[in-house]
């Protein structure tokens, strides 16, 4: 069946410690993304990429960072320098063009916790 | 600034109280309204789409509808399987899709 798969779905993390959440999708999807949500709140968008090897910052990039060198891959590390970054992460693809674009379909998430 | 708010924040309903969730917008050239369902510590699950006002669009109980300036997502008839946040979400930048903040709702057997 296809998907997108996400993982861990928990993780624990030490503070000052960069850790790495994975994203795979064999939708054969050309647009992907990153959001994050805190609790009782909406979904706000770290980064996007429409293409391989090309990536765009979205609303609250700093102290993440991402790459894109698949299609079907789109890891985001969140870094130490990620002030606050205990939250639930979803990674989302959709068809780049045409009015597909705002339907996207969604990994289960990984929840980060920082201890 | 483009803006998606959404009301009310949280609804609680008896099994068969029929009642509207609102989802609010302020954009420019909309290009396409969505709707998601989210069940608790899962991703969001695309509903439907709306591109114009007027149109309308339905599944199993769940009806929205479109206007210039909001959406409203009809719940007829709801039973306890349809506890779930329901999130609208409007293209806004490139291709930027703005989420509002959600409605979560709580259908009472």
């Amino acid at each position: 069946d296809g998907g997108i798969t996400q993982s861990p779905k928990y993780l624990f993390r030490k503070e000052g410690q960069n850790v790495t959440l994975s994203c795979e999708q064999n939708l054969n999807h050309d647009a992907m993304y990153w959001y994050r949500q805190d609790p009782g709140q909406g979904l706000r968008l770290i980064y996007y990429s429409q293409i391989v090897n090309d990536f765009q910052k979205g609303d609250i990039a700093e102290g993440y960072s991402v790459s894109r060198e698949k299609k079907e891959s789109f890891p985001l590390t969140v870094t130490s320098a990620q002030k606050n970054p205990t939250a639930f992460y979803l990674c989302a693809s959709s068809i780049s063009r045409g009015r597909e674009t705002g339907e996207l379909f969604f990994g289960e998430g990984s929840r980060l916790t920082v201890l | 600034e483009d803006q998606v708010t959404q009301s009310p924040e949280a609804l609680r309903l008896q099994e068969g109280e029929s009642s509207s969730l609102n989802c609010s917008y302020t954009v420019s050239g909309l290009r396409g309204l969505f709707w998601y369902r989210q069940d608790p510590g899962k991703g969001p699950e695309f509903l439907f789409t709306l591109y114009s006002a007027g149109e309308e669009k339905e599944k199993e109980r769940l009806k929205s509808t479109l206007t210039k300036k909001e959406s409203f997502l009809h719940i007829t008839a709801p039973k306890p399987e349809d506890s779930a946040t329901y999130l609208c979400a409007v293209p806004t930048s490139g291709s930027r899709l703005t989420f509002g903040e959600g409605t979560q709702l709580t259908v009472n057997p």
